[in-house]
């Protein structure tokens, strides 16, 4: 057991570019969630999968973001036409059953700066 | 709406000093409510949890919570603090076992001086 993995630990943009993050959830953990947290806040939810399907986005998940996770494995969050506001340290999570609460493994998150 | 309060922003305890950090939490049904602790360049880890019976919980690294109906509380307590425990703290309620999200509070920033 490794953990939850996050890729890159840190990012910097350019306002209106597109970026990408990976999540490497544990092995066999079938739900994964994102989680978004800015300084001086507690995280916030994003949205969550169970395996490959995604089961449900939080409005603070705009049209420009985008997750997948082909084959309910790793995840990814693409984030396009990046704003300064998408700032933040963006953290995945999961799960290995249905009780998930009790049982959510957070990764180290992957920090956005967006100049 | 599930919502969590932390009040306290900051708080320094000296080390070998108790600690009680404050959370309260609204929502219409029984909670479940969550202690996380993050620590700078890590992820969030679960301290405790309480989805029934006893009021009083116990976690890990000698942490516990107490969990007040009648005051929509869930603070956290620790008798005796030792300097590694200086990190942040956040509550967090779910909707149910099975909720799919969690509701965090903003979180308490704990110092220790020695």
């Amino acid at each position: 057991d490794t953990g939850v993995s996050q890729n890159p630990r840190h990012k910097i943009t350019k306002r209106g570019q597109n970026v990408t993050f990976r999540c490497d959830p544990i092995s066999e953990h079938n739900r994964l969630y994102w989680y978004r947290q800015t300084l001086g806040q507690g995280p916030e939810f994003l949205t969550y999968f169970q395996n490959e399907a995604q089961l449900e986005k939080s409005r603070l998940l705009s049209d420009r973001f985008s997750a997948e996770r082909p084959k309910g494995s790793f995840s990814t969050l693409e984030i396009q036409r990046t704003e300064q506001g998408d700032s933040a340290m963006y953290l995945c999570a999961s799960s290995p059953d249905r009780v998930g609460n009790e049982k959510l493994f957070f990764g180290s998150g992957t920090q956005l700066s967006v100049l | 709406a599930q919502s969590v309060t932390q009040p306290d922003i900051h708080i320094t305890v000296s080390e070998g000093a108790s600690l009680e950090l404050r959370c309260n939490y609204s929502y219409g049904a029984t909670p479940y409510l969550f202690w996380y602790v993050q620590s700078p360049g890590q992820g969030l880890q679960l301290l405790l949890k309480y989805f029934s019976g006893d009021t009083l919980v116990q976690g890990i690294k000698g942490f516990e919570a107490e969990f007040k109906r009648s005051q929509s509380s869930f603070n956290l307590r620790k008798p005796s603090v030792h300097w590694s425990d200086a990190a942040e703290y956040f509550c967090a309620v779910a909707p149910g076992e099975y909720g799919n999200k969690l509701v965090f509070g903003a979180g308490t920033i704990l110092r220790v001086k020695s």
